[in-house]
């Protein structure tokens, strides 16, 4: 067990739909990444926050979007789904933002189109 | 940018013996992470080793060890005593302290490891 909780842990819906993804990090952990991981474009970044602030963006679309909350949880909105989202949604977090810092996943959310 | 290659997509070794999955990076940092990660069948994703650019030593960590090569631009995970339970998809992942490489962990394409009784 990582630490990190990430829910639901499954989730089907509709193209077009909306969805919200929640991670907690770790205790004492300030940063959150989001990944994306599907069988054609593997394993790819999405975005950063650190103590509530955006610190990096990766691939993500414009349809998607995510904030963290004081609390130091995160989300991760989804919207206007296409089938072509579906993926395997991993929060990770990290004490700081350094690069030596090990990055420790969640569960992951498997999220379906249909 | 930053590059990692797994060349490796699937690979097969015998209980008890030891595996060696490759992993070759490129990036313009000087400073940077080199790290491994497991992901079984059931998904999740679990970290099992980490070396810095500027380690003198490989990493071990159990059965687990790196042999780095920085000339080289290698960073290969060594699994000694395989075990049943080491099937899985492995992972190499980097990441960079330069500007230009953010925050991010940059992952190989992965190697799909089975050990078999």
């Amino acid at each position: 067990d990582s630490g990190v909780t990430q829910t639901p842990k499954h989730l089907i819906t509709a193209t077009g739909q909306r969805v919200t993804l929640r991670c907690s990090p770790r205790s004492g952990d300030l940063s959150v990444y989001w990944y994306q991981q599907s069988l054609d474009q593997g394993l790819q970044f999405l975005i950063q926050y650190y103590n509530g602030e955006e610190r990096a963006k990766g691939n993500i679309l414009e349809r998607f979007s995510a904030q963290q909350f004081p609390d130091l949880h995160s989300e991760l909105n989804l919207s206007s789904l296409e089938l072509g989202d579906s993926a395997l949604y991993f929060c990770a977090s990290s004490v700081g933002g350094l690069y030596q810092e090990t990055q420790y996943f969640g569960p992951g959310t498997r999220l379906l189109v249909l | 940018a930053q590059k990692i290659t797994q060349t490796q997509p699937g690979m097969f070794v015998q209980e008890k013996e030891a595996v060696t999955l490759d992993c070759t990076y490129d990036t313009s940092d000087q400073s940077y992470g080199l790290f491994w990660y497991k992901q079984p069948s059931s998904g999740e994703m679990i970290f099992l080793i980490y070396q810095g650019s500027y380690d003198e030593q490989n990493a071990t960590e159990g059965r687990y060890s790196l042999n780095f090569q920085k000339a080289r631009k290698s960073a290969n995970l060594v699994i000694s005593a395989s075990q049943l339970g080491d099937s899985a998809m492995y992972f190499c992942a980097m990441r960079g302290s330069g500007e230009t490489s953010g925050s991010r962990l940059t992952f190989g394409e992965g190697t799909q490891l089975t050990v078999n009784p």
